[in-house]
């Protein structure tokens, strides 16, 4: 059964700081993996998708990297804004037409 | 293009109910799936819709139920409302999911409280 976990909860870095945030997961049988943004009370928006057999996808100041080996993603963010305070998720897909299987998130606050 | 849809965006019920919940995908989209998303157990999947058809459930007992129609379009049905069923629920839309290259897109979201 695949089980995502996302390090850490809840960040909180002053604005202009690069970060990482981490995802990991159980089944390394995956499709691809997805990283969303969640703004409180909103819907998801994604940010960037890793087929499984990419290495990373790049979209501005994001990088999103994936080693399927390990289990391990990571969403990088450069030059940190206090806009980027949201919640970020990642999610895997399986192999077949496997449901998606999504991370507890990660509450990232950039403080001005 | 228009995103996805969900309508209503908040609804109040109370225990014993039923709720509709729909949601129209971007046009062209053929995949619906929907999720419901609770503070205590995150994001969880509960079906997918495929060319008017159910490909895959999560876990989420009978009371859950949904449909696509010939135009994309979906609904998700809850009867007999518990309390714990007070949640986000969303609604996401693709090309082809799982399996294919398509990123998912969510809606807003409906947020049902049952009281």
């Amino acid at each position: 059964k695949q089980e995502v976990t996302q390090i850490p909860a809840a960040l909180s870095v002053p604005e202009g700081e690069n970060l990482v945030l981490n995802c990991s997961f159980t089944d390394s049988a995956i499709y691809n993996l997805q990283w969303f943004r969640q703004d409180p009370g909103k819907g998801l928006t994604s940010l960037l998708l890793i087929q499984s057999s990419q290495r990373e996808q790049t979209s501005g100041r994001l990088n999103a990297s994936l080693d399927k080996s390990s289990g391990r993603s990571t969403l990088y963010i450069a030059a940190s804004q206090p806009g980027d305070s949201a919640t970020y998720l990642c999610a895997v897909s399986g192999t077949s037409y496997d449901k998606v299987i999504f991370g507890p998130g990660t509450s990232l606050s950039v403080i001005p | 293009k228009a995103g996805v849809t969900q309508t209503p965006r908040y609804l109040i019920k109370t225990r014993g109910q039923q709720v509709t919940l729909s949601c129209s995908p971007i046009s062209g989209h053929r995949s619906v799936s929907w999720y419901q998303q609770t503070p205590g157990q995150g994001l969880q999947f509960l079906f997918e819709y495929f060319s008017e058809t159910q490909r895959n459930k999560g876990n989420f007992p009978g009371r859950f139920s949904g449909r696509q129609f010939s135009n994309s379009r979906s609904e998700m049905n809850v009867s007999t409302l518990e309390l714990g069923d007070s949640a986000l629920y969303l609604c996401a839309s693709s090309l082809f999911l799982a399996g294919g290259e398509e990123t998912q897109y969510f809606g807003p979201g409906t947020r049902l409280l049952v009281l």
